[in-house]
């Protein structure tokens, strides 16, 4: 069965400091999202692709993440520099599509950001 | 008003006991509707969709009402294995049709 990659699974840093999250979704899935998800709250959207494109980046903080899809596939997000409130799971999701009706959205297992 | 409001729980069932969760939205413009559900320190994973004539799958059984921005998941015959965080999901509408998720309701099914 086809899943989300995403890596690293864990990542441990301190205040300031740089982190990067990789994520390969389901092979042919032309939407993908970034999701972080705070410890007893669900997953909140920062940002969405659609192929190489960004259609919502609305709840991204710009001036520390960035976001890119370069080749409409793999998708990396970077947090430049981290705060001690980033700590979260770090999630991704692929679909196959977007407008014109829902498609259900396939997560990858997340990468736990812990920033000290 | 959260855009997607759940009872956090937890809710402590015994085995076989029926147990029922709700789950309100606050935009009319929302068109779909999910029950995701989500293993301690794993991903979510959708369990059902919801429509408005109701669905059943299993033991598992979601209804929703639009008049009343109103979503239930109905769980019958309670399993060890149906212990769990269920996030109520809506669509937030507009072009990207993207998900606004609940806080989740734990729910923790006992021997």
């Amino acid at each position: 069965e086809a899943e989300v990659a995403q890596s690293p699974r864990y990542k441990i840093t301190e205040k300031s400091q740089a982190v990067a999250f990789w994520c390969d979704p389901i092979s042919g899935h032309a939407t993908l999202y970034w999701y972080r998800q705070i410890l007893g709250q669900g997953p909140e959207l920062l940002v969405q692709f659609q192929d190489e494109s960004v259609v919502d980046d609305s709840q991204l903080p710009k001036d520390r993440f960035s976001a890119e899809r370069l080749k409409g596939v793999d998708s990396t997000l970077k947090i430049q520099p981290a705060e001690l409130g980033d700590s979260a799971m770090y999630l991704c999701a692929s679909s196959p599509m977007t407008s014109g009706g829902h498609n259900e959205q396939f997560f990858g297992p997340g990468t736990r950001l812990t920033v000290l | 008003r959260k855009e997607v409001e759940q009872d956090p729980g937890p809710f402590n069932v015994p085995e076989g006991a029926t147990v029922a969760f709700n789950c309100t939205y606050s935009n009319s413009a929302s068109q779909s509707f999910f029950w995701y559900r989500q293993d301690c320190r794993k991903e979510p994973k959708l369990l059902m969709s919801v429509y408005s004539s109701g669905n059943e799958d299993g033991r598992f059984t979601a209804q929703l009402n639009r008049a009343s921005q109103y979503i239930s998941l109905l769980i019958r015959d309670s399993k060890l294995s149906d212990s769990a965080t269920y996030l109520c999901v809506v669509t937030w509408g507009g072009a990207t049709n993207k998900l606004i998720f609940g806080t989740g309701t734990l729910l923790a099914v006992q021997p």
